[in-house]
């Protein structure tokens, strides 16, 4: 069964500095992956998803996201934090070509320091 | 409608009684999943809808919760005999190709 491991439940970049949100997975299978954003009081909305093509994937709001096989990871990143982006995200897992369920680690909020 | 609906928005009740929430996915969606998010964590997955197969119940926590899907279209999440540890929000999403559609969710308070 696939799962995901979020390091970190908490991370605080300054404004203008890099974000990386670390997010490793489990699957027995070639995954698809995801990264939900979730702003204060508002509901959750795919940021962006890896599904076997290019190995770096970009999303809204200038977050980018590299599948590494051999590392089993798919980490956040934008090179300038914004104060908009103070959020809770939420890595996600699928097992390819399987009518399986997509399984959410538990995700990091990230806070933005003036 | 254009997104996934999920009624009531809140629902504040007693300890010891049922509840019923609600969720419309979008139309042509085959996949549904309820999850449940309480204060401060994460996405813990509870029930699984794809098509006509058998759902998947694995994540649902008790014998006092159920779930059932007229075919693919309203999903209702039921909780018996509520606790204070059932207070979270419940998220209702919907899938096509991969991605979720989440709805609003529907805040549950047990007092």
């Amino acid at each position: 069964a696939q799962s995901v491991t979020q390091l970190g439940s908490h991370v605080s970049v300054s404004e203008g500095a890099l974000v990386l949100l670390r997010c490793n997975y489990s699957s027995s299978v070639p995954p698809y992956l995801f990264w939900y954003v979730q702003y204060p009081n508002q509901g959750l909305q795919l940021l962006l998803k890896y599904t076997s093509a290019a190995t770096l994937v970009k999303g809204i709001n200038g977050f980018e996201a590299e599948f590494k096989k051999s590392e089993t990871s798919f980490h956040l990143t934008k090179p300038s934090a914004h104060m908009s982006d103070a959020a809770e995200y939420f890595c996600a897992v699928r097992e390819m070509n399987r009518d399986d369920k997509i399984i959410f680690g538990k995700g990091t909020r990230l806070h933005i320091l003036p | 409608g254009a997104g996934v609906s999920q009624s009531p928005s809140n629902k504040v009740t007693e300890k010891g009684k049922d509840v019923e929430l609600r969720c419309d996915p979008i139309s042509g969606h085959t996949a549904l999943y309820w999850y449940r998010q309480r204060l401060g964590q994460g996405l813990e997955f509870l029930i699984y809808f794809q098509g006509n197969s058998a759902p998947d119940k694995s994540g649902l926590p008790s014998d006092r919760f159920s779930a059932e899907r007229t075919g693919e279209s309203v999903s209702t999440l039921t909780i018996q005999r509520t606790q204070q540890e059932d207070s979270a929000v419940y998220l209702c999403a919907s899938s096509t190709y991969g991605e979720l559609f989440f709805g609003e969710g529907s805040r549950l308070t047990v007092l």
